[in-house]
């Protein structure tokens, strides 16, 4: 089945500690999105990347990093410039970015000790 | 910016019962979705809706896009039904403006 699938779904860290999370899709979108969702909170886009080999800085980029080396492949990376990284995150893909249907993944869990 | 707004931030109701979030923007966007987060943090695209009627089963979804609202329609609710709404604009940057979320409580 066509999907997003996000990897681990849960991790636990130490403080200090880089984490990358990972996210596939065979969706054969050009468009991929992170975002960070707090508890009882709305959505927060950290990244975006329209195309392979590009990507965008969000609302809340600050202590994160991204790579799009493949279209099917979109990791983020929580480095411990992240000063507060303990939050549920979402990846999403469209068919791009100008026609915005987006579907996501089941998300990672981030707890940060 | 533009501004998302929806109503009611919290719905209790019992199996059976209908109802209707509302999301109200501020300015003319190109779409509009509408979003189910189910308790386990899934979120699931509803409807894809910048004007005009949709619907899927139980669920419908409104758009007066020259009133800036939209309305998602719940009828029957069923206890699967609860979690939390949202409804995202694109605005003309082409990125979603997120609103905060209706939560949606069905009891048995």
């Amino acid at each position: 089945d066509g999907g997003i699938t996000q990897s681990p779904k849960y991790l636990f860290r130490k403080e200090g500690q880089n984490v990358t999370l990972s996210c596939e899709q065979n969706l054969n979108h050009d468009a991929m999105y992170w975002y960070r969702q707090d508890p009882g909170q709305g959505l927060r886009l950290i990244y975006y990347s329209q195309i392979v080999n590009d990507f965008q800085k969000g609302d809340i980029a600050e202590g994160y990093s991204v790579s799009r080396e493949k279209k099917e492949s979109f990791p983020l990376t929580v480095t411990s410039a992240q000063k507060n990284p303990t939050a549920f995150y979402l990846c999403a893909s469209s068919i791009s970015s100008y026609t915005g249907e987006l579907f996501f993944g089941e998300g990672s869990r981030l707890t940060v000790l | 910016g533009i501004q998302v707004e929806q109503s009611p931030p919290d719905l209790i109701l019992q199996e059976g019962a209908n109802s209707t979030l509302r999301c109200n923007f501020s300015d003319s966007v190109n779409n509009l979705q509408w979003f189910h987060q189910n308790p386990w943090g899934q979120l699931i695209n509803l409807f894809y809706i910048p004007s005009g009627t949709k619907q899927n089963g139980r669920l419908s979804a409104t758009t007066v896009a020259t009133e800036r609202y939209s309305l998602l329609y719940i009828s029957s609710s069923q206890t699967t039904d609860s979690g939390v709404y949202f409804c995202a604009v694109e605005g003309s940057n082409y990125q979603l403006i997120w609103g905060a979320g209706t939560k949606l409580i069905i009891k048995p």
